[in-house]
């Protein structure tokens, strides 16, 4: 069956950086786009970035465009969310998902936290 | 951006009522590119409608959505115990974005 596992979440001081990672299995990991969506604490969600199946075409949203930086390595099944410059405001759990514009699986997410 | 709101904020029903949950859009959305998820605490999100009135893969028929152009509507036509949760609606037509959800709760 589909899995996507988070990692690589933790604490983290503003200005810092974190790489998160999305571990897949069950699919052909290569016929997918996937993309990163998070959730701040007790609020809703956010999309963050997309990578296309050959990781040619990336968009990020505007809140993280220039920080964020997504990539994927479809001969590890994973994906990747490398976040520098962090700010309190990027506080939030952080999912991966298969998919472009629609996410028909998640992960569990993972937990970031940005505080001095 | 489309700003998409979402009310009530928060539905009290029991096992066996009927819900309705609305999501407005700040402009239309083009050719109903408006889904619903379900979230439980500690989950990811889980697909439930896409294209407005399309269930998703192994979405019960007790589920069901309606709407165009910048009103749509999730009905739970008999609610169950597993349905208690938060719905978000989204749109994928002009960027990608969330609605602040609804909570469901007995």
């Amino acid at each position: 069956q589909v899995q996507l596992v988070e990692s690589g979440g933790g604490l983290v001081k503003p200005g810092g950086s974190l790489r998160l990672s999305c571990a897949a299995s069950g699919f052909l990991f290569n016929d997918y786009y996937m993309s990163w969506i998070r959730q701040a604490p007790g609020k809703g969600l956010e999309w963050l970035s997309y990578i296309s199946s050959s990781g040619t075409t990336i968009y990020y949203a505007d809140s993280v465009q220039g920080r964020f930086t997504i990539s994927r390595d479809n001969a590890e099944n994973s994906l990747y969310l490398q976040m520098n410059s962090l700010r309190a405001e990027d506080t939030a759990v952080y999912y991966c998902a298969r998919g472009q514009l629609l996410w028909g699986y998640w992960g569990q997410g993972t937990l970031v936290t940005v505080s001095s | 951006e489309i700003v998409l709101t979402q009310s009530p904020g928060t539905l009290s029903l029991s096992p066996g009522e009927r819900a309705t949950l609305s999501c407005r859009a700040s402009q239309s959305v083009r050719s109903t590119y408006l889904a619903w998820y379900q979230q439980k605490p500690g989950q990811g999100p889980r697909l439930l409608i896409y294209g407005a009135s399309s269930r998703a893969t192994g979405i019960p028929d007790r589920f069901s959505g309606s709407g165009s152009g910048t009103d749509f509507t999730l009905t739970i036509s008999r609610l169950e115990p597993d349905d208690f949760a938060v719905y978000y609606c989204q749109q994928y037509d002009i960027s990608l974005t969330f609605g602040g959800g609804t909570k469901v709760e007995i």
